[in-house]
């Protein structure tokens, strides 16, 4: 039982490449989330995805993409990458989106530059 | 006004210590709290669900009084290994999503 898992931990990408960051859980788990942490500004919610075949808007969704590809998984895109997106990325998955606690994967850390 | 607002430290403490953490939410309509851990570098770990009751896990006690919209982690005899940063969570019950605080740093030191 793996948990939540996040690939690739690291990337550099430059000003204007995109790219896809992969998430999947093993927990059964329906609702999930991808969240963005900058030093100082604590996670912010990028998107999250309630249940299988639905997604919305977090507090920052300009500039990425979501795809629930299936209970399993829900993976970002970036674009056309920007500096302001340097950060590290963290996905989530919950029971359901009401109440429960919300468990983490590694995290991606990713520079653009 | 931040919606979770928290002590960003560093609290410094000697093993052995007692620290407590105080956290603040804006939305007098949450309904889910949580303290979560996350060490350097790494992913956020749910430490503790904070119950209206109080509920206690080992060292660790939280609290929340729902009156003054404020929940509380107080750690008792630190441990080297507490060294973290403690994130206070809330749930936003009219999207059900959760808000993190900026979080706390603890430091124990020998």
């Amino acid at each position: 039982n793996a948990g939540v898992t996040q690939t690739p931990k690291f990337q550099v990408l430059k000003t204007g490449q995109s790219m896809t960051l992969q998430c999947a859980q093993d927990m059964n788990h329906n609702s999930m989330y991808w969240y963005r942490q900058d030093p100082g500004m604590g996670l912010r919610l990028i998107y999250y995805s309630a249940s299988e075949g639905t997604t919305d808007k977090g507090e920052v969704p300009n500039g990425y993409n979501v795809s629930r590809l299936n209970k399993r998984e829900f993976s970002l895109r970036l674009e056309s990458a920007a500096p302001s997106q340097t950060s590290v990325y963290f996905c989530a998955s919950s029971v359901t989106r009401t109440r429960d606690e919300q468990y983490f994967g590694p995290g991606t850390r990713l520079t653009v530059t | 006004r931040k919606e979770v607002e928290q002590d960003p430290g560093p609290f410094n403490v000697p093993e052995g210590a007692t620290v407590a953490f105080n956290c603040t939410y804006s939305n007098s309509a949450s309904q889910s709290f949580f303290w979560y851990r996350q060490d350097c570098r790494k992913e956020p770990k749910l430490l503790m669900s904070v119950y209206s009751s109080g509920n206690e896990d080992g060292r660790f006690t939280a609290q929340l009084n729902r009156a003054s919209q404020y929940i509380s982690l107080l750690i008792r005899d630190s441990k080297l290994s507490d060294s973290a940063t403690y994130l206070c969570v809330v749930n936003e019950k009219s999207s059900y999503k959760l808000i993190f605080g900026s979080g706390t740093r603890l430091l124990v030191r020998p």
